[in-house]
C-alpha cells in the first residue's frame, strides 16, 4: 500500500465525452505526477502538479488537463476524448518532486 | 524517449536469484537510476534506487558500475510473487520538474 488512491477504478466512455479522474496523494506529499499507460506499453509522463502549480509536462495536447487542490489532492481532466485516449492513468505523489514516487493503483478508462 | 535499454524477457527459477540487467550509456553525473515494477494491473511498484553506490534494501540489492553506464537489479531469492514487468529509469529533471521515463521494461517471469 503506498496510500495514493485513485478514483474511479474503471470508467467507459464514448469518443467526445469530458472525463474527471482524482487522485489522493500520500500523506505529506505535496506534488503529484499523473502517467498515462496504453496496453504493452510503459507509463508516459503527462504533467506534474507541485503546489497547485504545473511543473512540467509531457508531450500531450491541450486537452489533457489538470488541477491540484490546496489538501494536495489532484484531478486529471481530459476533454474532447478519442479513442486513443483508452488507457491506465496512474497518477503518482511525492515529496517536494524530486524523491520517490509513490504510484496509485491507477484508473482504467475505455473510450468507445 | 527513455534514457535506458532492458531486454525484453527473463526466466527465473523460484528460489534462485533473478538478476536484471540494464544499459544507461548516456546516464549524466547527476542523474540516479531508479528500479520499479509494475505487477499486472496493478501501479508501479518503487524497488530501490542509486547514484554511484551499490545499494540494498529489504527487496533488492542494485549494482551500478564504476563508469556508471549500466546497472544491475538482484532479488536475492525470487518467488512467484515477483513476476512482473521491472522497469529501469533514469530520473530526467527539467526545470526543476522531475519526471520518471518509462521505456518497455523486462517481463521477468519466475518459474515453480
Amino acid at each position: 500500500e503506498t496510500g495514493v488512491t485513485q478514483s474511479p477504478t474503471h470508467l467507459i466512455k464514448t469518443r467526445g465525452q469530458q472525463v474527471t479522474l482524482r487522485c489522493s496523494s500520500q500523506s505529506g506529499h505535496n506534488t503529484v505526477s499523473w502517467y498515462q499507460q496504453a496496453l504493452g506499453q510503459g507509463p508516459q509522463f503527462i504533467f506534474q502538479y507541485y503546489r497547485e502549480e504545473e511543473n512540467g509536462r509531457g508531450n500531450f495536447p491541450p486537452r489533457f488537463s489538470g488541477l491540484q487542490f490546496p489538501n494536495y489532492s489532484s484531478e486529471l481532466n481530459v476533454n474532447a476524448l478519442e479513442l486513443d485516449d483508452s488507457a491506465l492513468y496512474l497518477c503518482a505523489s511525492s515529496l517536494d518532486g524530486k524523491n520517490i514516487q509513490y504510484f496509485g493503483a491507477g484508473t482504467r478508462l475505455s473510450v468507445l | 524517449d527513455a534514457k535506458t535499454t532492458q531486454p525484453t524477457s527473463m526466466d527465473c527459477a523460484e528460489g534462485r536469484a533473478a538478476n536484471l540487467p540494464c544499459n544507461h550509456s548516456t546516464i549524466s553525473g547527476n542523474e540516479y537510476v531508479y528500479w520499479y515494477r509494475q505487477i499486472h494491473s496493478q501501479g508501479p511498484q518503487y524497488i530501490i534506487h542509486g547514484l554511484k553506490n551499490n545499494e540494498t534494501n529489504e527487496m533488492a540489492s542494485l549494482i551500478i558500475t564504476e563508469d556508471r553506464k549500466s546497472s544491475t537489479l538482484i532479488l536475492p531469492h525470487a518467488t512467484l510473487r515477483d513476476t512482473a514487468v521491472y522497469y529501469c529509469i533514469v530520473r530526467v529533471g527539467e526545470g526543476g520538474s522531475e519526471k520518471l521515463v518509462f521505456g518497455k521494461g523486462t517481463k521477468l517471469t519466475v518459474n515453480p
